[in-house]
C-alpha cells in the first residue's frame, strides 16, 4: 500500500520550454503533497506543500511564477517548471500523506523521483 | 530552530564489516519525530524508520539497528556485516507534527566487495 507514482522518470527540454511533471497517490487519498528538489550530491529541499483546492505554500526563495503547482484532486499534483533553463536541472522529487493515516505523523511516501535536464 | 546533522559525507567500508551512520538533530519541540530513508543509486527514496520523541527504546530489524537517545539528541543508526547492497545515500530528517520534514545532508555509503 501507499504507492506514490511520478511521471514522467526522467525528461530532457530546450530552455525556454515548459515541462510538467506528475504526482500521483495510487492507492490513497492525500490532501497534501510536496516537492522537493535536490541538486547532485545534495540532499532534499522542500520546494512547496501542495494543498487539494487551495493554492499551494512555497517555501523561501522558490519562485511562485517559475514553479507551478497545481493540486485539483485527492490523489493528483503537478508541478509545472515554466520557461526552464539550465539551472533548473535538477531531480524533482513528491511526497504524499495520507488522508487517513495509521498512526500520527505517518512516513512520508515519496515518488521515485524525475530527473530533469535542460539544454 | 530546527535542524539536522549529518557530520559523515562518505563512509566507505569492506563487506561484512559493521558500519554507523551519526545523525544530530536540534528542536525545542517536545513532541517530533525521526526518520531514516535510504536513497539508492536509482534515485528513489525508501522509508527505513520513524521513532517518535516519546519512545527511546532502541530497534532492531535484520541488519539494521537504531540507537535514539534524547540526552545528546542522537538518533543513529547501525548496518552489522554491510553488503554491497547497502550501498546508498542514508538521510535522516525531522518532523515537529507540522507538515514540513527537515532533512539532514545525507551519508553516502559505499561498501565494497
Amino acid at each position: 500500500g501507499a504507492v506514490v507514482s511520478q511521471h514522467p522518470s526522467w525528461v530532457i527540454c530546450k530552455s525556454g520550454t515548459s515541462v510538467k511533471i506528475e504526482c500521483r497517490s495510487l492507492d490513497f487519498q492525500a490532501t497534501t503533497m510536496f516537492w522537493y528538489r535536490q541538486f547532485p550530491k545534495q540532499s532534499l529541499m522542500l520546494m512547496a506543500t501542495s494543498n487539494e483546492g487551495s493554492k499551494a505554500t512555497y517555501e523561501q526563495g522558490v519562485e511562485k511564477d517559475k514553479f507551478l503547482i497545481n493540486h485539483a484532486s485527492l490523489t493528483l499534483s503537478t508541478l509545472t517548471v515554466t520557461s526552464a533553463h539550465p539551472e533548473d536541472s535538477s531531480f524533482y522529487i513528491c511526497s504524499a500523506e495520507p488522508i487517513f493515516k495509521d498512526s500520527y505523523n505517518s512516513p512520508l511516501h515519496f515518488g521515485n523521483g524525475t530527473r530533469l535536464t535542460v539544454t | 530552530a530546527q535542524k539536522v546533522t549529518q557530520a559523515q559525507t562518505e563512509i566507505s567500508v569492506v563487506e561484512k564489516e559493521d558500519v554507523t551512520l551519526d545523525c544530530v538533530y536540534e528542536t525545542r519541540d517536545t513532541t517530533y519525530y525521526l526518520f531514516w530513508y535510504k536513497q539508492p543509486p536509482s534515485g528513489e527514496l525508501v522509508f527505513l524508520i520513524r521513532r517518535n520523541s516519546f519512545d527511546e527504546q532502541n530497534e532492531i530489524s535484520g541488519r539494521y539497528s537504531w540507537n535514539f537517545q534524547k540526552s545528546t539528541s542522537s538518533f543513529n543508526f547501525t548496518i552489522t556485516a554491510s553488503q554491497v547492497v547497502d550501498s546508498a545515500v542514508y538521510f535522516c530528517a525531522l518532523n515537529t507534527g507540522g507538515f514540513k520534514t527537515i532533512f539532514g545532508a545525507g551519508t553516502r555509503l559505499f561498501v565494497k566487495a
